[in-house]
């Protein structure tokens, strides 16, 4: 059975740093992007990035791009998000999800993980 | 980026009628690469449809998705109660794949 579980709720000061992680379950993690999908209160779903376990490669939205780091620890099949400055407006839940598709390029997310609640508050 | 439009905002509907949800994007999403999903209050989103009109394993055949290029359709034949929640379509064919903002199906 396919099982994302991601570390439990932060909360956090203005400028700290960050990393959240996302251990994966049965299925083999290095074929299958995987990525992060932001949910600011109250809001819809923000598609942050993906990484490519196999071979590292990785893919960011724009809007992302320079504001987090996504990584991947194939030893033990876990994804991670990582901020080295947080802002208050960082506040959200951040899902983790396995996107369905090959090595070339990651399709639709199939399976997530239940959320990490990201609270940056002074 | 490809933006995505859903409507209505918010439908009010009564269990055992049919629900109707549209998703229009700002240019061609390339064949069939828009995917449906339900987030229930405090979950997290549950794959719904793939590739405009798949359904995901264990998702009921009451749910049916269909359309193609830049206008697409969620269907949900008779409403269960479960299915009173927030819908959203997403296209991960051009990067940075988009959500549309939801449709939120609430009991009338």
């Amino acid at each position: 059975e396919v099982q994302l579980v991601q570390s439990g709720a932060e909360v956090k000061k203005p400028g700290e740093s960050l990393k959240i992680s996302c251990k994966t379950y049965g299925y083999s993690f290095t074929n299958f992007w995987i990525g992060w999908v932001r949910q600011m209160p109250g809001k819809g779903l923000q598609w942050m990035g993906v990484i490519y376990p196999g071979d590292s490669d990785t893919k960011y939205n724009p809007s992302f791009e320079g504001q987090v780091s996504i990584s991947a620890d194939r030893s033990i099949s876990t994804a991670y998000l990582q901020w080295r400055s947080l802002k208050a407006s960082d506040t959200a839940i951040y899902y983790c999800a396995r996107h369905n598709g090959g090595s070339y390029s990651p399709r639709f997310p199939d399976y997530w993980g239940q959320g990490t609640l990201v609270t940056v508050s002074s | 980026e490809v933006v995505l439009t859903q409507s209505p905002g918010t439908l009010s509907l009564s269990p055992g009628e049919r629900a109707t949800l549209s998703c229009r994007a700002s240019e061609s999403v390339s064949g069939t690469f828009l995917a449906w999903y339900q987030q229930k209050h405090g979950q997290a989103p549950r794959l719904l449809i793939y590739g405009a009109s798949s359904r995901a394993t264990g998702v009921p055949d009451r749910f049916s998705g269909s359309g193609s290029g830049t206008d697409f359709t969620l269907t949900i034949s008779r409403l269960e109660p479960e299915d009173f929640a927030v819908y959203y379509c997403q296209q991960y064919v051009i990067s940075p794949q988009t959500f549309g903002q939801g449709t939120k199906l609430e009991i009338k």
